[in-house]
């Protein structure tokens, strides 16, 4: 059965220091979203890409995230400089057609920032 | 704007009790719901959905029923089994802004 692949599954970095998480969505959907989960919360919108290109971004902090999609594929989201409020959940999901459609989440990073 | 209100957890139950987990919803126009599933170290999977008003989703013995009226999509379950203790989700999707609102969820712990 296809899933959607996230790595590293953990990270622990000091604030301050750059950290990036890697998305290969389920091959053919051409949606892939990245969320924030913080403890205790359900997950936040960061970014929305449908094939290369960011449709939603509104809710990603641009001084310090940044995320691509450069071949419509897999995609990396990236933060520079961690802060502490930065420790949460991050995961990418993908759809095959519009947003409408199911989401298929993959197992998430668990971002420390110490 | 949209959002979604769980009911407070944690909820603990033993084997074969029934199960309710209350969800309402605040929306523009005429959202999809869902609920969500999170099993420990996995990622969130679709567990039911209804598009409309009076649909009821149902998915391994979990069923929940989009009442309008209500504004709500209470999760139910007959008799649940240690193997559902999990996070669940409640979410809702509009047209209006294109994106997934999720509650905060509720983790349910059933013991033997």
């Amino acid at each position: 059965e296809a899933e959607v692949a996230q790595s590293p599954r953990y990270k622990i970095t000091e604030k301050s220091q750059a950290v990036a998480f890697w998305c290969d969505p389920i091959s053919g959907h051409a949606t892939l979203y990245w969320y924030r989960q913080i403890l205790g919360q359900g997950p936040e919108l960061l970014v929305q890409f449908q094939d290369e290109s960011v449709v939603d971004d509104s809710q990603l902090p641009k001084d310090r995230f940044s995320a691509e999609r450069l071949k419509g594929v897999d995609s990396t989201l990236k933060i520079q400089p961690a802060e502490l409020g930065d420790s949460a959940m991050y995961l990418c999901a993908s759809t095959h057609g519009g947003a409408r459609d199911e989401q298929f989440f993959g197992p998430g990073t668990r971002l420390t920032v110490l | 704007g949209n959002s979604v209100t769980q009911m407070e957890g944690p909820v603990t139950l033993s084997e074969e009790a029934f199960l309710t987990i209350n969800c309402t919803y605040t929306a523009t126009g005429y959202p999809s719901l869902f609920w969500y599933v999170q099993y420990p170290g996995e990622g969130l999977q679709l567990l039911l959905k209804a598009t409309k008003a009076d649909d009821k989703g149902s998915n391994k013995g979990f069923e929940a029923t989009y009442r309008k009226e209500t504004t709500s999509f209470h999760l139910e379950k007959g008799s649940v089994q240690v193997s559902d203790s999990a996070v669940y989700f409640c979410a809702l999707f509009t047209g209006a802004n294109s994106k997934l609102t999720f509650g905060k969820g509720i983790t349910l712990s059933v013991r033997p």
